[in-house]
């Protein structure tokens, strides 16, 4: 059973379009971060979010943490070539200091 | 700052044989932690490091096994390879200072096929 559902697994969409990649998980989590990873690299931390409710914006991606510290958002507006890549949440268990990882959204921006 | 470097980058083994992969941490941080990723089963968490003591560790036979150094360094081991070890293994430090979250800083990894 995985503790963080990330859905979709896949999403393939022209550039342009918006969309959003869900994180979901009936556990409660510290903080919970977001990893962007292209082919042969490592995962790249995109931004954490702490606070229940709250939204971080970073250009055109917006991260929103659920009022109850449970899942996770993120929405691309406008989604470019570059975009495309692997996308991982990763929450942290509450009083543990560990990462426990989504399976990821591998995300196909065609032009 | 320099980033977590991990060594060697590609490695290719025979069943049987046992490899040792290597990592250097972020300056300053004292937190190493090891992954396993692979297209069925994702990125799966293999074990911790902090202070040379290991404190965490996820579900993988003995054959995966780790260590710290003083200096913060880590190496992991893996023993009697099989094919389905071939995966890319990926390494993170962090800074574990307390009352501060959690981030990963990882590697490019290293990756290891087993033929």
């Amino acid at each position: 059973t995985q503790l963080l559902e990330q859905s979709p697994q896949f999403l393939s969409i022209q550039e342009g379009e918006n969309l959003t990649v869900y994180c979901n998980s009936s556990s409660v989590f510290s903080s919970l971060q977001w990893y962007r990873q292209e082919p042969g690299e490592g995962p790249v931390l995109l931004v954490t979010v702490v606070t229940g409710g709250e939204v971080k914006k970073l250009k055109r991606l917006t991260f929103q943490f659920g009022d109850a510290r449970k899942d996770s958002s993120l929405h691309i507006t406008a989604a470019q070539p570059g975009d495309t890549g692997l996308y991982l949440c990763a929450g942290e268990v509450q009083g543990a200091q560990k990462l426990v990882f989504g399976q990821g959204t591998r995300l196909t921006i065609n032009p | 700052k320099a980033g977590v470097t991990q060594t060697p980058r590609y490695l290719i083994k025979t069943r049987g044989q046992q490899v040792t992969l290597s990592c250097s941490p972020i300056s300053g941080h004292r937190s190493v932690s090891w992954y396993q990723q692979t297209p069925g089963q994702g990125l799966q968490f293999l074990f911790e490091y902090f202070s040379e003591t290991q404190r965490n560790k996820g579900n993988f036979p003995g054959r995966f096994s780790g260590r710290q150094f003083s200096n913060s360094r880590s190496e992991m081991n893996v023993s009697t390879l099989e094919l389905g070890d071939s995966a890319l293994y990926l390494c993170a430090s962090s800074p574990r200072d307390r009352g501060r979250v959690t981030e990963a800083f990882f590697g490019q990894g290293t990756r290891l096929t087993v033929v």
